[in-house]
């Protein structure tokens, strides 16, 4: 079966950096993506990442190893707003996403 | 605002009751979608839609019927609901289906509770 991993939840200090990760196993490869999604609020989206290596944008970066099967997202000079949860998605040979539960950023003063 | 427009908001209805959810994009994007969305469960796709056909149905049970009159609209009428079905319903639009890169983008959802 296809499967995301990423934890369930995750605490990080103001100011610090906190790095999510998620791996994932799935029939073919078609991309991955981050979405950021504020409690009551619409996921929006942060990246996607279909070949090796670091996108950064901002103080937000993504990472990708196809090989690992492993992505990551970065957030530096984590600020109060970045309280959310972050959704991990892959495309499939498909091109359907396959979605992780997601991970709840709490970010203490 | 992301362009995609979700009402109502919050719902609240009977086992017994019908109602409807809507959905309306601004973005000229041709596929709509409707995904469930449970408490720490991943989001689940429930229906696809590309120029206004669907494309998918994840056997998603009857009492769920989806409606998409054009590109820019999306309905999901609801009837003889059960107290598991409560869940936030997401509304989402790409502008095709199938490339990698396609990006979703995703209205604010309809709270929707069974009682």
């Amino acid at each position: 079966g296809q499967n995301i991993d990423q934890p369930t939840e995750m605490t990080a200090t103001e100011g610090a950096i906190v790095q999510i990760n998620c791996t994932y196993q799935t029939s073919g490869f078609n991309g991955l993506f981050w979405y950021q999604q504020h409690a009551g609020e619409a996921p929006t989206f942060l990246s996607y990442n279909v070949l090796d290596g670091l996108e950064e944008k901002g103080r937000f970066s993504s990472f990708l190893s196809r090989s690992k099967g492993y992505s990551y997202l970065l957030l530096k000079e984590l600020q109060m707003k970045d309280s959310a949860s972050y959704l991990c998605a892959v495309s499939d040979s498909n091109y359907q996403l396959i979605w992780g539960a997601g991970t709840k950023l709490i970010i203490k003063p | 605002e992301t362009g995609v427009t979700q009402t109502p908001r919050h719902l609240v209805m009977g086992m017994t009751n019908k109602k409807s959810l809507k959905c309306e994009q601004h973005l000229g994007h041709n596929a709509m979608y409707w995904y469930k969305q449970s408490a720490k469960k991943p989001l689940e796709l429930m229906f696809v839609y590309n120029f206004k056909e669907q494309t998918e149905n994840n056997s998603v049970p009857s009492r769920f019927s989806p409606e998409c009159p054009n590109s820019s609209h999306l309905f999901l009428h609801l009837h003889t609901l059960q107290p598991e079905d409560s869940a936030l319903y997401l509304c989402a639009s790409s502008q095709d289906l199938g490339g990698g890169g396609n990006t979703i983008y995703f209205g604010e959802g309809s709270w929707l509770t069974v009682v």
